[in-house]
């Protein structure tokens, strides 16, 4: 069975402060890796796409980088906001059958 | 707004019922995925539509089915319905068929099966 892990499930970080987490997925049949930014009450919105063994990809404050060969990728919010507050997502393209498998995400909670 | 409608926003029915949730993907996207989000679960890939084909298949029980018609918008029928199957279902869409797109997401539809 195969599965996507993410940690930590929950993470409070001070107004300011800079944080990471991760995504570990299998290493074999890498496709993608998707992350997304949930909102409580809103629909997932894509952040970033990421096909190879490492990419580095930005956004404003937000960063991810990827490891397919061990199967991880973290995702780095620089400087957080209060605005960053969300569910953080990722998800897995299975190479063999086209599955898509999302981890069960991290909140984050920014704290004034 | 991602540009992708879904509706009905909110749906109410009995055990044994059947509906059908309908999805518009995004102006010149080709694909449409549907997820489930139950409570206790994370978002569960359900099956992936382009171009009025199926395209890939997830956890979708038999009692649910999909299409996608002509004009690209999809739909998902839910049937013999459980209480186990309330949850949010959302649609996504993308540009094209490979997985390495990014995907819009709409704003879900909410069943509640009592």
């Amino acid at each position: 069975i195969l599965n996507v892990e993410q940690s930590p499930q929950s993470l409070h970080v001070q107004e300011g402060d800079s944080t990471n987490f991760t995504c570990s997925f299998p290493s074999s049949n890498f496709y993608a890796l998707h992350w997304y930014r949930w909102e409580t009450a809103k629909s997932p919105e894509a952040l970033f796409v990421m096909t190879l063994n490492g990419d580095e990809k930005k956004k404003g404050r937000i960063s991810a980088t990827l490891n397919t060969k061990e199967g991880y990728s973290y995702l780095y919010i620089k400087g957080s906001q209060p605005e960053d507050s969300a569910t953080y997502l990722c998800a897995f393209d299975v190479n063999r059958d086209d599955k898509i498998i999302f981890g069960k995400g991290t909140r984050l909670h920014i704290l004034p | 707004d991602s540009g992708v409608t879904q509706t009905p926003k909110h749906l109410i029915t009995a055990t044994g019922q059947r509906v059908t949730l309908r999805c518009s993907p995004r102006s010149g996207d080709l694909s449409v995925y549907w997820y489930q989000q139950s409570l206790d679960q994370g978002l569960q890939f359900l099956i992936q539509y382009y171009n009025g084909e199926e395209r890939a298949k997830g956890n979708i029980l038999e009692r649910f089915s999909a299409q996608q018609f002509p004009d690209l918008h999809s739909e998902l029928n839910l049937s013999s319905l459980e209480l186990g199957d309330s949850a949010l279902y959302f649609c996504a869409s993308s540009v094209a068929s490979q997985g390495r797109e990014t995907q819009y997401f709409g704003p879900g539809t909410r069943l509640l099966v009592l």
